[in-house]
């Protein structure tokens, strides 16, 4: 299993401060995805990356900022965190796409006041 | 991307097996068939993944109709520890592919 953690694990924030959380893996993972999960809509995608500096757009990436400088890290950026954005982000990586399996990290917690 | 469609919530007894359905009836030929399951408070986790061919591993099988456009998990015995919400995911073999994932299945498992 690839070493997948994010950091943090839990924060609580308030409207309009920066927030940003981090995704490290130490499996030389090609592929990186961000995912939020709120009741009722499962897990919805943010934004993903496909190599350094290779990044695109998910269905829900509007307030959501990211960026891959390095293979081993993947940072998701609220620049202006809302209510709205209160909920629990999963990172997940694989090595290639197709028969590559997903590792995912164990979500963090984010409530914006 | 291709969709997949799976029933909201299903209900097993515990030590029976579970068949687990989904449908992707625009699955293109390149595309993986991924199961991952969550857990309460815990992150998805991969179950198993097959292309063509049924295929088994220690927690579960995958059975894959001949025209792809179906795949059944089967769990051969569940345990309590199985009640989780089940994912079935296509996956394609591109850099492009977003991976969404659907609203899974909510397995129940009585004892």
């Amino acid at each position: 299993d690839a070493g997948i953690t994010q950091s943090p694990r839990h924060k609580v924030t308030e409207t309009g401060t920066p927030v940003t959380l981090r995704c490290h893996q130490t499996e030389n993972h090609r592929y990186m995805y961000w995912y939020r999960q709120d009741p009722g809509h499962g897990l919805r995608l943010i934004h993903y990356s496909y190599g350094v500096k290779d990044t695109d757009k998910g269905e829900v990436s509007d307030g959501y900022s990211v960026s891959r400088s390095k293979t081993e890290d993947f940072l998701l950026t609220l620049e202006s965190a809302t209510s709205s954005q209160t909920s629990v982000y999963f990172c997940a990586s694989s090595r290639e796409a197709g028969a590559n399996v997903l590792t995912f990290g164990a979500g963090s917690r984010l409530t914006v006041l | 991307d291709a969709k997949t469609t799976q029933p909201n919530s299903m209900e097993s007894n515990e030590e029976e097996p579970v068949h687990l359905p989904c449908n992707h009836s625009t699955i293109s030929g390149t595309d993986y068939i991924h199961w991952y399951r969550q857990l309460p408070s815990q992150g998805p986790e991969y179950v198993i993944h097959g292309l063509t061919s049924n295929v088994n591993n220690r927690m579960a099988s995958l059975a894959i109709a001949e025209d792809r456009k179906s795949s059944t998990l089967i769990l051969h015995r569940a345990t309590l520890r199985d009640a989780a919400v089940y994912y079935c995911i296509l996956r394609a073999n591109n850099a492009g592919n977003m991976l969404t994932f659907g609203g899974g299945t909510r397995l129940m498992v009585k004892p």
